[in-house]
Formats: structure tokens, C-alpha cells, sequence
């Protein structure tokens, strides 16, 4: 069964300090990985999409990894602002184009 | 990066009346657009892909006489909830994608409210 997991669910941090949330995938076959960032009532938007052939891909202070042998994505985020109060969600894309998407981490920023 | 908007931001309707929701893409063709729907604390869940001059595809579940699709120009995708009841009051959002690149563009949402 094609599955999206994401951990955790939510998490609460200081601003300032860096946090990495973690995506599991059962997707085949892979075509990339996405990782999108919804505020509250708003659409996506996009961070970063990673390739199979792609270990890490950096956007400002998001940072994300690829195993895609164990099918496994990170997006780490350095130096956490308030701004940075959304929901992250993991998305695998499969090669005929479906998409199949995590339930998000929800993130809180507090000062 | 590509620009996508819809239209209304929110509405408010009564429950047996139909609202119509536009999705624009505003600065590139979009042969294909995506509507999806979101409730309280969960994910996007996809309703339907829309391609430009045929008929759109529905997911499992998804009414097709309920939730109209109509993608009438390479920019302009339109869903209409007919006689919408209270339980379909959700978050739309609708994407689109450039012809040849893997990037999807989100539109900011549509809240619809239905009393």
C-alpha cells in the first residue's frame, strides 16, 4: 500500500533553536519527494522537491534529506522563527503522476 | 515561482443553494489543474484532476454531479458544489501544474461555510 508517515505528529520548540522532522514512505514507483509548508488557511507552499538521485537539498534555513534506499526524508530547520508556525507536510509523488500525501507535522514556534 | 488564484477567498451560503469557485493560474498554461479539499487538522485530500478541454477525474468516493469541474481555458479551472449542505463547509484548494516541469503550484484556498 502506497503510505506517506510523518513524525511527529506535532512538536513545540523555542525560537531559535532547530528541529528536524522525519517522513517514511511506501511509494512506488518513486518519482520525488516534496516537502511543502501550510500556514493556517492558507494553500502549500513549496520548500523543496527531491529526485531519487538527490541526497540533500537546501532552501535558506530548510534543509532536506533523501535515503532512498531505506525511503526515508528529513527537513531539518536551523535557527527556528516564529514564522516558521505551520504544517509541514510530506508529499510522494509516484511515476504516473498520483500523489500521495502525509498527515503534516503541525509546528509550533514559541518566543 | 508561478502564480495560482482562487476565488472567493470564503464564502457563506445556505444549505440547497450552489457556489462556484475559480482557479487561476496567472502567469503560465496549466493543461492540468487539482482541486482538492481539507478538513480541520488533516492533509489535503485530492477530489479530482481537471484537464483543459475534457472531462475531469474523479477520485474514489467524490461526487460527480455534486462537485462540477469545468476547465474551460489553459488558466481557468472552475468547481461548483451544487446544492451544498452543511457538511460539505471545508477548505478547497485548487493546483496547478507548468506543462513539463514536476513543480505544483497551490492556490491560497477557498473556506466555504454552509448554514
Amino acid at each position: 500500500k502506497n503510505q506517506v508517515e510523518q513524525s511527529p505528529q506535532s512538536l513545540i520548540i523555542l525560537e531559535g533553536k532547530n528541529c528536524t522532522l522525519q517522513c517514511n514512505y511506501t511509494v512506488s514507483p518513486f518519482s520525488n519527494l516534496r516537502w511543502y509548508k501550510q500556514d493556517t488557511g492558507r494553500g502549500p507552499v513549496s520548500l523543496t522537491i527531491m529526485t531519487f538521485s538527490e541526497n540533500t537539498k537546501s532552501n535558506g534555513r530548510y534543509t532536506a534529506t533523501l535515503d532512498a534506499d531505506t525511503k526515508q526524508s528529513s527537513l531539518h530547520i536551523t535557527a527556528s522563527q516564529l514564522s516558521d508556525s505551520a504544517s509541514y507536510i510530506c508529499v510522494v509523488r509516484r511515476s504516473n503522476y498520483q500523489l500521495i500525501w502525509g498527515a503534516g507535522t503541525k509546528l509550533i514556534i514559541k518566543p | 515561482g508561478a502564480v495560482v488564484s482562487q476565488h472567493p477567498s470564503r464564502v457563506i451560503c445556505k444549505s440547497g443553494t450552489s457556489v462556484k469557485i475559480e482557479c487561476r493560474s496567472l502567469d503560465f498554461q496549466a493543461t492540468t489543474m487539482f482541486w482538492y479539499r481539507q478538513f480541520p487538522k488533516q492533509s489535503l485530500m485530492l477530489m479530482a484532476t481537471s484537464n483543459e478541454g475534457s472531462k475531469a477525474t474523479y477520485e474514489q468516493g467524490v461526487e460527480k454531479d455534486k462537485f462540477l469541474i469545468n476547465h474551460a481555458s489553459l488558466t481557468l479551472s472552475t468547481l461548483t458544489v451544487t446544492s451544498a449542505h452543511p457538511e460539505d463547509s471545508s477548505f478547497y484548494i485548487c493546483s496547478a501544474e507548468e506543462p513539463g516541469l514536476i513543480e505544483q503550484y497551490f492556490g491560497p484556498g477557498t473556506r466555504l461555510t454552509v448554514t
